[in-house]
């Protein structure tokens, strides 16, 4: 079982690039999320999707957008990279939405110059 | 909105001591209080979690304690070892349908052979 797998581990933009971060799991989960890891600021939430077909904004939503593509998949899109943005991004997943143990994927280093 | 305060940010202790770190949040609707660990470099994981019906939980070396009423959480680690060294993050679920968790800043644990 590879858990929650994402692509890429390592990623540099220039300002203004677009890109999009792919993750995907295979324990038949309903709930997946994004969270972006700043030093000294814990784990915030960007985007989750309690089940296939509905999307929800976290707490730092601005410059992001989401797709659950199926079951499996949800991807992370930045339109417009900002310096910002630069962090660590983890995907997660959880049998449900709502109280529930989180696994995350191993992150995605993202600097944009 | 829902706050989640963990102290210390840094704890050092001697290998075979006890480790206590604490959280407290603010919103009264949260109902689950997961501990994550994070070795450097790697996913955090997990390591036990607390819902609000019940007041401690205990893991063989771990041990996570809640005061509803006082809305503060700790964990405690008895008979470190150098590889509990890593980052423990604490968090708290919110939201009326606790879709969302807030983490806390995370504490940087070191334990000294």
């Amino acid at each position: 079982n590879a858990g929650v797998t994402q692509t890429p581990k390592f990623q540099v933009l220039k300002t203004g690039q677009s890109m999009t971060l792919q993750c995907a799991q295979d324990m038949n989960h309903n709930s997946m999320y994004w969270y972006r890891q700043d030093p000294g600021m814990g784990l915030r939430l960007i985007y989750y999707s309690a089940s296939e077909g509905t999307t929800d904004k976290g707490e730092v939503p601005n410059g992001y957008n989401v797709s659950r593509l199926n079951k499996r998949e949800f991807s992370l899109r930045l339109e417009s990279a900002a310096p910002s943005q630069t962090s660590v991004y983890f995907c997660a997943s959880s049998p449900q939405s709502g109280a529930n143990v989180l696994t995350f994927g191993a992150g995605s280093r993202l600097t944009v110059l | 909105g829902e706050n989640v305060e963990q102290h210390p940010s840094t704890l050092s202790v001697q290998e075979g001591d006890s480790a206590v770190i604490k959280c407290t949040y603010s919103d009264s609707a949260s109902n689950y209080f997961p501990w994550y660990k994070q070795e450097l470099g790697k996913r955090p994981q997990l390591i036990i979690d607390i819902r609000s019906n019940v007041g401690e939980k205990k893991d063989q070396r771990i041990a996570v304690t809640l005061n509803k009423t006082a809305k503060h959480f700790s964990l405690h680690i008895t008979e470190t070892q150098p590889e509990d060294s890593a980052v423990y993050f604490c968090a708290a679920s919110i939201g009326f349908g606790n879709n969302d968790m807030r983490f806390g800043a995370g504490t940087r644990l070191t334990v000294k052979p």
